[in-house]
């Protein structure tokens, strides 16, 4: 069964510095997204991406977070300068043209300290 | 302002038992509605979209009610596989894209011998 794939599947890293958070989505899907979930919290929307470019983004997706497509098969968050409330797991997940369901990855459990 | 709510639980059940969760979404706006299935540090996984005539899937009935703006979510016969917790989700599907989804904080369901 296909499925959204996701590396590393856990993260530590240095307050200010930089990661990437790497995404293989399904390889038809078209619709890609990252949502994130701090512990203990609900599951929260960051951005969603189509046709190379971003289609949709939250509150939570500042200056300090991009979105890139680099080839034919990931999808990749970068986080800027990691602050230590960037604590959280992150889901890549994608869907299909006219299918509103949209299938997770298993995360990537990134800790900042 | 919350835009899904949920009653956290955890509704703790024999085996057996049936077990009804509720969640109410602020947006009228709404246009697609799920019912996601998270186990422990895991990814959600739908477990069933939610249609205004109802619809049911063995032992999982869901209802939505537009005007109440009211999802319910009934399992019958619980299993200690059942054992989770339940996110209600809408999604806002904007234009051509899918839109984001919106996750309510989960209910947590614990299903005892």
């Amino acid at each position: 069964e296909p499925e959204v794939t996701q590396t590393p599947s856990h993260q530590v890293t240095q307050m200010g510095q930089e990661v990437i958070l790497r995404c293989v989505p399904i390889s038809n899907h078209l619709y890609f997204y990252w949502y994130r979930q701090i512990l203990g919290q609900k599951v929260e929307f960051l951005v969603s991406f189509y046709n190379n470019e971003i289609s949709e983004k939250s509150e939570i997706f500042d200056d300090q977070f991009s979105v890139e497509r680099p080839d034919g098969s990931n999808f990749t968050l970068k986080i800027r300068s990691t602050k230590l409330e960037d604590s959280a797991m992150y889901f890549c997940a994608s869907g299909s043209e006219g299918d509103s369901e949209a299938f997770f990855g298993q995360g990537t459990r990134l800790t900042v300290v | 302002r919350k835009e899904v709510e949920q009653d956290p639980g955890p509704f703790n059940v024999p085996e057996g038992a049936t077990v009804a969760f509720n969640c109410t979404y602020s947006n009228s706006a709404s246009q697609s509605f799920f019912w996601y299935r998270q186990d422990c540090r895991k990814e959600p996984k739908l477990l069933m979209s939610v249609y205004s005539s109802g619809n049911e899937d063995g032992r999982f009935t869901a209802q939505l009610n537009r005007a109440s703006q009211y999802i319910s979510l009934l399992i019958r016969d619980s299993k200690l596989s059942d054992s989770a917790t339940y996110l209600c989700v809408v999604n806002m599907n904007y234009g051509g894209s899918q839109g984001n989804l919106i996750f309510g904080k989960g209910t947590k369901l614990s299903v005892k011998p």
